[in-house]
């Protein structure tokens, strides 16, 4: 199993452009979310989904668009970057089963920094 | 509005020693308490991970200690050893399969040779 895999693992953006950063995961965990980390403001979540065509807004969703077609991707769209979106980008996953107490696996990260 | 509070910040540890670092929660509702571990350019990965039934969960030289009355939890590692520079983040949840994990903002731990 590769687990949770994340594309790009680096990006530079210029304000106003917009991009797409790619989540796959190959374990068919229902849970799937992202996070942004900070310097000193931990991870915090901006999307998550519990299931294909089910997605709901975390922490932090100003600025970004998801969407959940299939079990395996969950893609993070932002449509006009800003200076204040650079940051490292998480994807995780889990099952929806047991409760939250499932382990949640991140991926690897993608680093994007707007100019 | 933080939920979890995490301290301290850093922390400096001769090799050998005891790191300890603590959180502490507001929602009285959270009932599982995981610590993820994360080393430089890497993704965050689960350490160790507590309920509320129990007081203390120990693997291999990290330890957890919970105490629900205070709401406060902290991650104990033993014999402290310079593969355990990480940064360490305490979380969060309750027990539902929609509930999302709310973390601290982290512990960047050195341990020095």
């Amino acid at each position: 199993n590769a687990g949770v895999t994340q594309t790009p693992k680096f990006q530079v953006l210029k304000t106003g452009q917009s991009m797409t950063l790619q989540c796959a995961q190959d374990m068919n965990h229902e849970y799937m979310s992202w996070y942004r980390q900070d310097p000193g403001m931990g991870l915090r979540l901006i999307h998550y989904s519990v299931g294909a065509g089910i997605t709901d807004q975390g922490e932090v969703p100003n600025g970004y668009n998801v969407s959940r077609s299939t079990t395996e991707d969950f893609p993070l769209r932002l449509l006009s970057a800003a200076p204040s979106q650079t940051s490292v980008y998480f994807c995780a996953s889990r099952l929806l089963s047991s409760g939250g107490t499932d382990t949640q696996y991140f991926g690897p990260g993608t680093r994007l920094t707007v100019l | 509005q933080q939920q979890v509070k995490q301290s301290p910040q850093s922390l400096i540890v001769q090799k050998g020693g005891i790191s300890i670092i603590n959180c502490a929660y507001e929602n009285t509702a959270f009932d599982y308490f995981p610590w993820y571990q994360q080393f430089p350019g890497k993704g965050p990965a689960l350490l160790i991970a507590i309920r509320p039934d129990v007081s203390e969960k120990k693997e291999g030289r990290f330890t957890i200690s919970f105490n629900k009355s205070a709401k406060q939890f902290s991650l104990h590692i033993m014999d402290s050893q310079p593969g355990d520079s990480a940064t360490y983040f305490c979380a969060a949840s309750m027990n539902s399969g929609y509930s999302t994990l709310t973390f601290g903002k982290g512990t960047m731990l050195l341990v020095s040779p």
